[in-house]
C-alpha cells in the first residue's frame, strides 16, 4: 500500500506567488515524523523542514511551511514568495517505527515545481 | 567539506561486473543508509545500518551488499550489475540523539549499467 501520497507529478507558479505541494500519508504509528527535502537539478538532496507527529504547531522555515492537518493524514509544504531558484523535485517522506524499533523511511514519488519569471 | 560524501560521482559499468560505492561521513552520525532513486519512484532503502555491527536490509536488497568499514564509512556493493541497476545512488547518514532524526544525504552517485 502506498504510504506517502505526492498527486501532483508537475507544478507551475509564478516567481513571487506562494504555492502548495500536496502529501497525504498513512500510517498506524502514533509516533511518526515528517520531512520535506528539495532535489534540484544538480541532484542533490536538501532537508527543508520536519514535522512531528505531536507536534502542536505547524513548522517553519524561512519561506518554507508545512500544512500539517494529522487527522487528514496530510502535510503540505507551503513556499510564499517563489523564487526562480525553487524550481526543483520535492519529495516528501515519513519516518515511522523510530520508538518501537521497527524504523523505517518513506518517501513519496516527487513533485517537480517549476518556477516561472 | 561536505558531511556525507560519495564516491564515485558517476560510473559506468558493463553488465556482470562488480562494483563499489563508498560512502563517507564527517558528521558523527550512527546510523547510515543507502538508497536509489529512479525516476518516478522517489527514493528506495537498500541497506540500513545502526551501527558498525548492525546492518539491515531494506525495501530492495536483493543484488547488493554493504559493508560498514567503521562509524564513518559504508560501502554498497553490487556483485554482478546488471542494466536495470541503472539508477542515482545515495548514501544518507542521521543521529538517534536528535529527536527529528532527519536524515542528511550524500551528492548521490550515477550509475549506467551498460
Amino acid at each position: 500500500a502506498q504510504k506517502i501520497t505526492q498527486t501532483q507529478p508537475g507544478m507551475f507558479v509564478q516567481e513571487k506567488e506562494a504555492v502548495t505541494l500536496d502529501c497525504t500519508y498513512d500510517t498506524s504509528d502514533p509516533s511518526y515524523g515528517l520531512f520535506w527535502y528539495k532535489q534540484p537539478s544538480s541532484g542533490e538532496m536538501i532537508f527543508l523542514i520536519y514535522q512531528g507527529s505531536y507536534d502542536q504547531q505547524n513548522a517553519t522555515e524561512g519561506r518554507y511551511s508545512l500544512n500539517f492537518q494529522k487527522a487528514r493524514k496530510s502535510a503540505n509544504l507551503v513556499i510564499s514568495a517563489s523564487q526562480l531558484g525553487d524550481s526543483a523535485m520535492y519529495f516528501c517522506a515519513m519516518r515511522e517505527g523510530r520508538n518501537t524499533g521497527g524504523f523505517k523511511t518513506i518517501f513519496g514519488a516527487g513533485t517537480r515545481l517549476f518556477v516561472k519569471a | 567539506d561536505a558531511d556525507v560524501t560519495q564516491t564515485p560521482r558517476n560510473r559506468i559499468t558493463k553488465t556482470g561486473k562488480r562494483i563499489m560505492l563508498e560512502c563517507s561521513q564527517t558528521k558523527g552520525h550512527d546510523r547510515m543508509y543507502w538508497y536509489r532513486q529512479d525516476p518516478g519512484l522517489g527514493l528506495r532503502l537498500i541497506y540500513y545500518s545502526f551501527d558498525v555491527k548492525d546492518i539491515n536490509k531494506g525495501e530492495i536488497s536483493d543484488g547488493y551488499s554493504v559493508s560498514r568499514q567503521a562509524q564513518a564509512k559504508f560501502s554498497l556493493s553490487l556483485e554482478s550489475a546488471i542494466p536495470n541497476q541503472t539508477a542515482l545512488y545515495f548514501c544518507a547518514t542521521s543521529d538517534p540523539a536528535d529527536s527529528q532524526e532527519t536524515q542528511y544525504f550524500g551528492p548521490g552517485t550515477r550509475l549506467l549499467v551498460l
